[in-house]
């Protein structure tokens, strides 16, 4: 049971290329979420998705899409790269039950340059 | 609408003394909230949650903390630090009962630092 992992773990990327952040869970959690890291603003939310084929914007989504073709896999693009996009991304899966308490995981991170 | 407001940023102690690290919430809902841990390098790792039960709330590692609902507040407490507990923490609030998606709302974080 590896939980929830992300690839590639660290990237670096010239203004205007595209790549995109796979993340994968075995938990069969319904929901995942993308988030971005940068310092002293805590974790902000991109996009989300609460089941197979759907996804919804976070606090964050602009410069972003995803995709959620498997329930279990979880992708983030970025169709043309800049330096605000410098940050650490982390992916999170929850149950998404009723009543549920909520609780998310976290993958281990994406480190992403942008020169 | 929900927020989160780690009130201190740093915070240093000495090895074996009481950590405390104060969070304040606000939430349209009644809420879950949580603390996360981060060490260096590493991805977040769950420390405790509070889900309506019991409102002072043990979790790993020796830390507690306490919901109170007239303070809307989660404070994180240790009563004796470890070098291995320097890291930052984040408090964490989201909507009770998998509303609005489960989404997560994060504190800005505080970093701890342990000195010998």
């Amino acid at each position: 049971n590896a939980g929830v992992t992300q690839t590639p773990k660290f990237r670096v990327l010239k203004t205007g290329q595209s790549m995109t952040l796979l993340c994968a869970q075995d938990m069969n959690h319904e929901y995942m979420y993308w988030y971005r890291q940068d310092p002293g603003m805590g974790l902000r939310l991109i996009h989300y998705s609460v089941g197979e084929g759907t996804t919804a914007k976070g606090e964050v989504p602009d410069g972003y899409n995803v995709s959620r073709l498997k329930k279990q896999n979880f992708l983030l693009g970025l169709e043309s790269a800049a330096p605000s996009q410098t940050s650490v991304y982390f992916c999170a899966s929850s149950d998404g039950t009723s009543g549920s308490y909520n609780e998310q995981f976290f993958g281990p991170g994406t480190r992403l340059t942008v020169l | 609408a929900q927020s989160v407001t780690q009130l201190d940023s740093h915070v240093s102690v000495s090895e074996g003394t009481p950590v405390l690290l104060r969070c304040n919430y606000s939430s349209s809902y009644s809420p879950s909230l949580f603390w996360y841990v981060q060490h260096p390098n590493k991805g977040l790792q769950l420390l405790l949650k509070y889900t309506s039960a019991a409102t002072l709330v043990k979790g790993i590692n020796g830390f507690e903390a306490e919901f109170k609902k007239s303070e809307t507040s989660f404070h994180l407490t240790k009563p004796s630090a470890h070098m291995s507990d320097a890291a930052e923490y984040f408090c964490v609030v989201s909507p009770w009962g998998g509303a609005a998606g489960n989404k997560l709302t994060f504190g800005g974080g505080t970093r701890v630092l342990v000195k010998p």
